[in-house]
């Protein structure tokens, strides 16, 4: 079972519309919940984080947590075409001891002009 | 401007070779990272330092070596003994190795073996 898991799409969405993207997490001990973006051939760039139950909101950029349903989300509101890249989930938490930061697979967005 | 580099950018070797990827960074952080990534896949860790003189194994070490002699530098060596080298090689650092510190990555070395 991967412990964290994101479905790799494309997703696609018009310009101007709402991408959501989701991720859901094995470990419930895990703590922190980061959203990465890396464009192709590029390394990924962190644009979110959040660690406790709820939203998070920075710009167009929303990210959800629910640690019940072991489930993290990332919105990108009025999407553009320059949003168009592969979203990376990652989660931290604990491995023997150590603080590993595990990563999804990520999904592929593709915003449609 | 503070931040991550990785030299080269790009690295050719022969099969049979050593190469060492070099990352520095100049952020004063405390902890840094080599993931391996391939098409398809998420980052792979193959080695961590949470300070100076220290590393720890990742998922994937085996046939890379890497050392901590100071703060900022952070050099991987990908040894013959690592069967399929091929990928794009991450380096990020994170304030320290814990729970809520966000890891800032580097651009990046593409090595290809020939």
């Amino acid at each position: 079972q991967k412990e964290v898991e994101q479905n790799s799409g494309p997703l696609s969405v018009p310009e101007g519309a709402i991408a959501s993207l989701n991720c859901t997490y094995s470990d419930r001990g895990s703590q922190s919940f980061f959203w990465y973006r890396q464009y192709s051939g590029k390394s990924p760039e962190l644009i979110m984080f959040i660690y406790s139950n709820g939203d998070k909101e920075d710009g167009r950029f929303t990210a959800q947590l629910n640690k019940a349903s072991q489930y993290v989300s990332l919105l990108i509101r009025d999407s553009q075409p320059s949003d168009s890249a592969t979203y990376l989930c990652a989660v931290n938490g604990d491995s023997g001891g150590y603080q590993k930061v595990t990563f999804g697979t990520g999904t592929k967005l593709q915003v449609i002009p | 401007d503070g931040g991550i580099t990785q030299s080269p950018k790009y690295l050719f070797r022969k099969e049979g070779q050593n190469v060492t990827l070099s990352c520095e960074q100049n952020l004063n952080h405390d902890a840094m990272y080599w993931y391996r990534q391939d098409p398809g896949q998420g980052l792979r860790l193959i080695y961590y330092s949470q300070i100076v003189n220290d590393f720890q194994k990742g998922d994937i070490a085996e046939g890379y070596s890497v050392s901590r002699e100071k703060k900022e530098s952070f050099p991987l060596t990908v040894t013959s003994a690592q069967k399929n080298p091929t990928a794009f090689y991450l380096c990020a650092s994170s304030i320290q190795q814990g729970a809520g510190d966000e890891q800032f990555f580097g651009p990046g070395t593409r090595l290809t073996v020939l």
